[in-house]
């Protein structure tokens, strides 16, 4: 099946500061989700991009489908930002079937 | 703000006991997916259903776990008899074919 890498793993930054998650992928796919899991534990929808560029306020996210990558942007970062970030995508065989990468554990401190 | 929802939010049982968790989807989605999550494996696809019908359901141990939706707006999935290894958190999401997928608050099971 498709593998799904993330980096980096973990990842801490002080507030106000920039940062750049990636997420590589082995094959094509259909889909591209980033989610943010909030220490409650809820999965919460940031983009569906499986190709282009998308910005929702300080997050923005670009895949670029035929290197088989996608970056997530996370500027002028806050505390309510950490949590974990994933990855997720479904195979051009899949049938919408979510494949999750391992996740990038972000801390921002105050 | 149509969201999915599941039920219980929290589960602790002692194992061989039945345990069943329950669904709702957004109204109007046709694709229905449940995932575990762990430590260990992170996340997973346990099985998922289009116009309710099962498509897949690899992702589970068929002895013991079943998936079911005897309607459009409930889904379950049972485990007889639970194990300490089933401990998990169980997300239900819900979505269409090609889009995005809307995952409910999970039901944190822990089997003593």
């Amino acid at each position: 099946g498709i593998q799904v890498e993330q980096s980096p793993p973990d990842l801490i930054l002080q507030e106000g500061a920039n940062s750049t998650l990636r997420c590589n992928f082995s094959d094509s796919v259909n889909n591209l989700q980033w989610f943010h899991q909030n220490p409650w534990g809820q999965l919460i929808n940031l983009f569906y991009i499986p190709s282009g560029t998308k910005q929702n306020g300080r997050l923005s996210a670009t895949t670029v489908a035929t290197e088989r990558y996608s970056l997530l942007y996370i500027s002028s970062s806050q505390t309510t930002d950490s949590g974990v970030y994933f990855c997720a995508v479904v195979g051009g065989t899949s049938y919408g079937k979510l494949t999750f990468g391992q996740g990038t554990i972000l801390t921002v401190h105050p | 703000d149509a969201r999915v929802t599941q039920t219980p939010r929290d589960k602790v049982t002692e194992m061989g006991q039945e345990v069943t968790m329950r669904c709702q989807p957004i109204l109007g989605h046709n694709t229905v997916f449940w995932y575990r999550q762990t430590m260990m494996q992170g996340l997973e696809l346990l099985a998922y259903f289009r116009n309710r019908a099962p498509l897949d359901d690899s992702g589970m141990p068929k002895d013991r776990f079943s998936a079911e939706m005897p309607d459009a707006t409930l889904a379950t999935l049972k485990i007889q008899p639970s194990e300490p290894r089933d401990s998990a958190v169980y997300f239900c999401a819900s979505g269409t074919r090609s889009d995005t997928q809307y995952f409910g608050p999970g039901t944190r099971l822990t089997v003593l």
